[in-house]
C-alpha cells in the first residue's frame, strides 16, 4: 500500500536551530501540501505544491520558514531559525489532480504521512 | 469564502449505540466535502468524499454520512459504534480554484466507551 513517508518522526532542538522536515510523496502524485497541527490553532496549511511549482504558501511565515520540492520525490520544510512558538506536528500529504479533459476524475483525497512531531526548546 | 463548522469538540458514546459527528458547511458553488479520521499519533486518513449524485455516501471502517443541501451539513455517521473507533475527525471543504486544496473544520474527538 502506497505511504506517505515524512522524516524525522520526532525532533527536539534548541531554539535558534535549523530545522529541516522531509517528505517523500507517494509515487505519481502531483500535489503536495505541508500542515501544520497544534492544539490551540488545530491544523493549519502552510504551503502547496503542484507539479513542483509553489502554488500557495500564504500560510507560511515567510521569514524563517521556507518550503521546496527540489525532485518529484522529495519535499523539503524547513526553518531558520527555529523558535519555541514553531513545537507542533508538521505533517506532508500527495494527491493527484488530474486535468480538466478527465472527467469524474477530480477531487481526488489527499493522503497524509505520519508527521514531525517538532519541539523546539 | 468556503468553511466547514464542527460544533461539537467532543462526543461520547456507548459501543454498540449510534454514532454521528456533525458538520455543516458554507460555500459557494458545488460543495465537495470530505470526512478524515486520525488516530494518535498517527496523520489524517481518508473516510469517504461527497462530490455529486447520491446524498448517503458511504464509506471506510463502516462509516457513512448524508449530504443535506438545505440544511448545508454533512454529517458523519456510524450505525453501531466499536471503542476502536475512539478518535479525532475531521470534516473538510474543497477550496482554492485549482482544485485538492482542503480546508478543513475544528475537529471532534470521538471516545466510545465499553
Amino acid at each position: 500500500d502506497a505511504r506517505v513517508t515524512q522524516t524525522p518522526r520526532h525532533k527536539v532542538t534548541e531554539m535558534g536551530q535549523e530545522v529541516t522536515m522531509r517528505c517523500q510523496p507517494i509515487l505519481g502524485h502531483n500535489t503536495v501540501f505541508w500542515y501544520r497541527q497544534t492544539m490551540m490553532q488545530g491544523l493549519e496549511l502552510l504551503a502547496y505544491f503542484r507539479n513542483r511549482a509553489p502554488l500557495d504558501d500564504s500560510g507560511m511565515p515567510k521569514d524563517r520558514f521556507s518550503a521546496e520540492m527540489p525532485d518529484a520525490t522529495l519535499a523539503t520544510l524547513k526553518i531558520q531559525p527555529s523558535e519555541p512558538r514553531d513545537s507542533a506536528v508538521y505533517f506532508c500529504a500527495s494527491g493527484l489532480v488530474r486535468g480538466a479533459r478527465t472527467p469524474g476524475q477530480g477531487h481526488q483525497p489527499q493522503h497524509f504521512g505520519d508527521g514531525t512531531r517538532l519541539s523546539i526548546l | 469564502a468556503q468553511s466547514v463548522a464542527q460544533p461539537e469538540d467532543q462526543v461520547n458514546v456507548a459501543e454498540g449505540n449510534p454514532l454521528t459527528v456533525k458538520c455543516t458547511y458554507s460555500v459557494s458553488g458545488n460543495p465537495y466535502l470530505f470526512w478524515y479520521v486520525q488516530y494518535p499519533n498517527r496523520g489524517l486518513q481518508f473516510l469517504l468524499k461527497y462530490i455529486t449524485g447520491d446524498n448517503l455516501v458511504k464509506g471506510s471502517y463502516g462509516f457513512e454520512a448524508e449530504f443535506n443541501k438545505s440544511q448545508t451539513s454533512f454529517h458523519l455517521k456510524k450505525p453501531s459504534a466499536l471503542v476502536s473507533d475512539s478518535a479525532l475527525y475531521f470534516c473538510a471543504v474543497e477550496t482554492g480554484a485549482a482544485g485538492n486544496k482542503l480546508t478543513f473544520g475544528g475537529g471532534t474527538r470521538v471516545l466510545v466507551k465499553p
